[in-house]
């Protein structure tokens, strides 16, 4: 079957450290992969998306990149800001499956000055 | 601008009523989707739909009802059946893959 794993929170980070958020991902057949952004109260954002092996997703100083060895999708940043703590979804759609797609559980970034 | 427009943002019913929320998409997608989010958690589907008059039971389809009689609206209903309602709900749509989700803002819903 499908699923997807990323890292359990909180992250707790100072301003300008890097980040990374690991995700991991199972799946039958040839899955798009996406990073969504969630701030509180709202609905999800879509940060970046891949969707073939060794595409690199990239926006707002976010990259990650479609790793099929090793079935990882892991999200990075060179410096976070205090604006990026958020809570960050791994995501995948299944391409045998007309829009079917599954979510990891969540994890919860917080930036401090 | 195209987007899902989900109301109210905030709902408050009595146990036992049914109650409905509203998903409204500008965005001529044919996919549209319903999901739960309860404190600290990831997403769980509810129902879905790919195509007007058509929809498929999510993961936990038990106590909610839908309808897609028009290519632009996917109304939720939580009726009195559903054992824990109290939840955030976020309505999402999607053009086909590999394209990504559409969200809305959610309604969030408290029943007492």
């Amino acid at each position: 079957g499908n699923s997807v794993t990323q890292m359990e929170g909180p992250v707790t980070l100072s301003e300008e450290a890097f980040l990374t958020i690991n995700c991991t991902y199972t799946a039958t057949g040839y899955p798009s992969l996406f990073w969504y952004v969630q701030y509180p109260g709202e609905g999800l954002q879509l940060l970046l998306k891949a969707t073939k092996a060794d595409d690199k997703g990239s926006n707002k100083g976010f990259e990650a990149t479609y790793r099929k060895e090793t079935t990882s999708f892991h999200l990075e940043k060179g410096s976070v800001q205090v604006s990026d703590s958020a809570v960050y979804f791994c995501a995948l759609s299944d391409g045998d499956n007309f829009n079917k797609f599954y979510f990891g559980s969540g994890t919860k970034l917080n930036v401090k000055p | 601008d195209g987007g899902i427009t989900q109301s109210p943002k905030y709902l408050f019913r009595k146990e036992g009523q049914n109650v409905t929320l509203s998903c409204e998409q500008n965005l001529n997608h044919d996919a549209m989707y319903w999901y739960r989010q309860d404190p600290g958690q990831g997403l769980r589907l509810i129902y879905y739909s790919q195509i007007v008059n058509d929809f498929q039971k999510g993961d936990i389809a038990e106590g909610y009802s839908v309808s897609r009689e028009k290519k632009e609206s996917f109304p939720l209903t939580v009726t009195s059946a559903q054992k824990n309602p109290t939840a955030f709900y976020l309505c999402a749509s999607s053009q086909g893959a590999p394209s990504p989700l559409h969200f809305g803002n959610g309604t969030r819903l408290t029943v007492t």
